[in-house]
């Protein structure tokens, strides 16, 4: 079965400094992966995803992943954090199969500093 | 904006009643899924449907059930609420069959069971 999984609950990074949200995955075949954002009280927005090609995936406001097969991980980038980028960012990975669901991690709630 | 709405935004029910959830997909996307996020957790997938059709059902009890209609809206019913039912419930949408396709999320609704 496909599964992602974000080793942080949280993580804090002054303003100005550059910031990584930890990722890794499981998945049997090729992994279609994906980070959302989350703002409080609001639905979910598509930040970047990997299916195929380029290691260095760039997304929306700035962010990129960084696709490391031998590691398995997909950990989210930013070269200079901001206030605002302050919110709770998930991990996901397509199950590949009948329906194609979303597998969500348990989120990573990241806090930037001023 | 992702093009997929949902209504209503909150509400709050007593436990033991029913409730219709609505959601309108993106233009052009015929495949509409459903999520559910508790509190301090990620969304799991509720269920999916394409062509008015469900074709793919995750880890919720039977009174959890929905509909497609030919417009590609979709409603999501949930009978015999329970208090774990209190949660934030996420419609997205997407292409079709194309695993890479990238999943829009609405903005959710808020449900409260008391």
């Amino acid at each position: 079965a496909q599964s992602v999984a974000q080793p942080e609950d949280q993580v804090n990074v002054a303003e100005g400094n550059p910031l990584t949200v930890k990722c890794t995955y499981s998945v049997s075949g090729n992994p279609y992966l994906f980070w959302y954002v989350q703002y409080p009280n609001r639905g979910l927005q598509f930040l970047l995803k990997y299916i195929t090609g380029d290691n260095l995936v760039k997304g929306s406001y700035g962010f990129e992943a960084e696709f490391n097969k031998s590691q398995t991980s997909f950990h989210l980038k930013k070269p200079s954090a901001l206030v605002s980028d302050s919110a709770l960012y998930f991990c996901a990975v397509r199950d590949i199969g009948r329906d194609d669901k979303i597998i969500f991690g348990k989120g990573t709630r990241l806090h930037i500093l001023p | 904006e992702t093009g997929v709405t949902q209504s209503p935004t909150h509400l709050i029910k007593t436990r033991g009643q029913q409730v219709t959830l609505r959601c309108s997909s993106q233009s052009g996307h015929n495949t509409v899924s459903w999520y559910q996020q508790a509190l301090g957790q990620g969304p799991q997938f509720i269920f999916q449907y394409y062509r008015e059709e469900e074709n793919g059902r995750g880890n919720f009890p039977p009174r959890f059930s929905g509909l497609q209609f030919p417009n590609y809206s979709s409603e999501l019913n949930v009978n015999a609420l329970e208090l774990d039912d209190s949660a934030l419930y996420l419609c997205a949408s997407s292409l079709p069959s194309e695993s890479g396709n990238t999943i829009y999320f609405g903005e959710g609704s808020w449900l409260t069971v008391v």
